[in-house]
């Protein structure tokens, strides 16, 4: 079926070390494919966001690689920081009928040490 | 500054009570969600709908309704049918529902909890 697989479920690392999260997703025809993170009692917000057409893209410390020919997308945190401890989720655009939906991956959990 | 607002943070709903969880949008957005947040399953879709007086069910619609009577306001009544104890439900907006490029813009939740 259309799903989004992320892995891992949960991450630990020291500060200053680098953190990676990895999504799979199954619909051949998903072209965007965002992050988002999400801190203790609060919405998901967009950090980056990746588009069929680049295999990569960067934003200070974060950077997204995608690999259509696989169908997989990963998120690099660079330099971890306390304050990038938080859930962060994967997305994928997914066709249901006629429309595209976002479906998400369950989340990881980073934790950076001090 | 443009954003959605949902309210209240906390809610509490007594069994057989049915309660509404009101979200608004600014954005001038088209199609607007509506996400319930578990531990471990990520998020879930509840509803969904892309233009003014039209919804869709989502994965887990059971004991959920909802009304699109305005492009800023998309509320969801929980029904005494839902069992769940405690949620975080969650809105979301964004631009088009057809088009496969924008991202959603996601409140800040509501946590309902039944007592």
């Amino acid at each position: 079926g259309e799903n989004v697989e992320q892995h891992p479920s949960t991450l630990s690392v020291q500060e200053g070390d680098s953190a990676v999260i990895k999504c799979t997703y199954s619909d051949s025809a998903s072209n965007y494919f965002p992050w988002y993170k999400q801190e203790l009692g609060k919405g998901p917000q967009l950090i980056i966001d990746i588009r069929s057409n680049v295999g990569e893209k960067k934003d200070q410390r974060i950077a997204v690689t995608l690999n259509k020919t696989a169908k997989h997308f990963s998120l690099h945190i660079t330099e971890t920081q306390p304050e990038d401890s938080a859930v962060y989720f994967c997305a994928a655009y997914v066709r249901g009928g006629s429309n595209y939906k976002l479906t998400f991956g369950k989340g990881t959990l980073l934790t950076v040490n001090p | 500054d443009g954003g959605i607002t949902q309210s209240p943070k906390y809610l509490f709903r007594k069994e057989g009570q049915n309660v509404t969880l009101s979200c608004e949008q600014n954005l001038n957005h088209d199609a607007m969600y509506w996400y319930r947040q578990d531990p471990g399953q990520g998020l879930r879709l509840i509803y969904y709908s892309q233009i003014v007086n039209d919804f869709q069910k989502g994965d887990i619609a059971e004991g959920y309704s909802v009304s699109r009577e305005k492009k800023e306001s998309f509320p969801l009544t929980v029904t005494s049918a839902q069992k769940n104890p405690t949620a975080f439900d969650l809105c979301a907006s964004a631009r088009e529902l057809l088009q496969s490029n924008y991202g959603y813009t996601f409140g800040s939740g509501t946590r309902l909890t039944v007592v």
